[in-house]
C-alpha cells in the first residue's frame, strides 16, 4: 500500500499570505496526484490532478508542484474562502488518500 | 446536466443491509470508472470500493474493510451504479459518495461527485 502523509495537519494563515501544504507518499507515485478541497458541508472539489494540472475553473492561485514522493499544493494570495480542509490522492493502491490539512484563514 | 445523485442511505441496525444507488446523467456513463468513497463524521475522505467500465473488463477493487460484505456494480443501461453493503457494522456510519474521473486520460482525479448520502449504523 502507499501512504501519504500530509503536512501540517493544521495551517493558520491571514489573507493575502500563501499557504504551503505537503503531501508526503510512501513510495513513488510518479507524478499521479491529486489534491481536492473540502469546506464544511460540502463534497470535495477536485484542485489539481497529475501533480500540476489545474481542474477546469480552478483559479491560477492554486498551484502544484513535486514527483516521486514529494508534493505540494501552494496557494497564493490567500483568500477567507480558502478556508477548508485539503486532501491529496495518490493513483496506485489503497488508501489513496491523505488525512488531510485544515487551513484556517 | 453533468451530475452524479446518490440514494438509498438511512438508518440499519448492525448486521443489516442497503442498497446504494447513484444516477448518473450528463456525461457518458459507460466509458468511466466509478468509485464509492465515504467519509465517517468528522473524520477523512476513505476509498471504499471501485468497479472499472465494461472495455476495461469491468473488474472491481475493494477496501479491506469493504472486501467480502460491499458489493460494487453497475447497469450501464440505467446510467447507475450501485452499492449493496450487507453485514453492516457501526463503523460503516459516513456518508457516501459517487465519484467519477471524467477528464480525458485520467481515471483516479475525481471531479465528478454526488452530494453524498447517509448511512448510520446504529442499534
Amino acid at each position: 500500500e502507499v501512504v501519504l502523509t500530509q503536512s501540517p495537519n493544521t495551517l493558520s494563515l491571514s489573507p493575502g499570505e500563501r499557504a504551503t501544504l505537503s503531501c508526503r507518499a510512501s513510495q513513488s507515485v510518479g507524478s499521479a496526484l491529486a489534491w481536492y478541497q473540502q469546506k464544511p458541508g460540502q463534497a470535495p472539489r477536485l484542485l489539481l490532478y497529475d501533480a500540476s494540472n489545474r481542474a477546469t475553473g480552478i483559479p491560477v492561485r492554486f498551484s502544484g508542484s513535486g514527483s516521486g514522493t514529494d508534493f505540494t499544493l501552494t496557494i497564493s494570495s490567500l483568500e477567507p474562502g480558502d478556508s477548508a480542509v485539503y486532501y491529496c490522492q495518490q493513483r496506485a493502491s489503497w488508501p489513496f488518500f491523505g488525512q488531510g490539512t485544515r487551513l484556517e484563514i | 446536466e453533468v451530475q452524479l445523485v446518490e440514494s438509498g442511505g438511512g438508518l440499519v441496525k448492525p448486521g443489516g443491509s442497503l442498497r446504494l444507488s447513484c444516477a448518473a446523467s450528463g456525461f457518458t456513463f459507460n466509458n468511466v470508472w466509478m468509485t464509492w468513497v465515504r467519509q465517517a463524521p468528522g473524520k477523512g475522505l476513505e476509498w471504499v470500493a471501485r468497479i472499472k467500465d465494461k472495455s476495461d473488463g469491468g473488474t472491481t477493487d475493494y477496501s479491506a474493510s469493504a472486501k467480502g460484505r460491499f458489493t460494487i456494480s453497475r447497469d450501464d443501461s440505467k446510467n447507475t451504479l450501485y452499492l449493496q453493503m450487507d453485514r453492516l457494522r457501526t463503523e460503516d456510519t459516513a456518508v457516501y459518495y459517487c465519484v467519477t474521473a471524467t477528464i480525458p486520460g485520467t481515471t483516479y482525479a475525481f471531479d465528478l461527485w454526488g452530494q453524498g448520502t447517509m448511512v448510520t449504523v446504529s442499534s
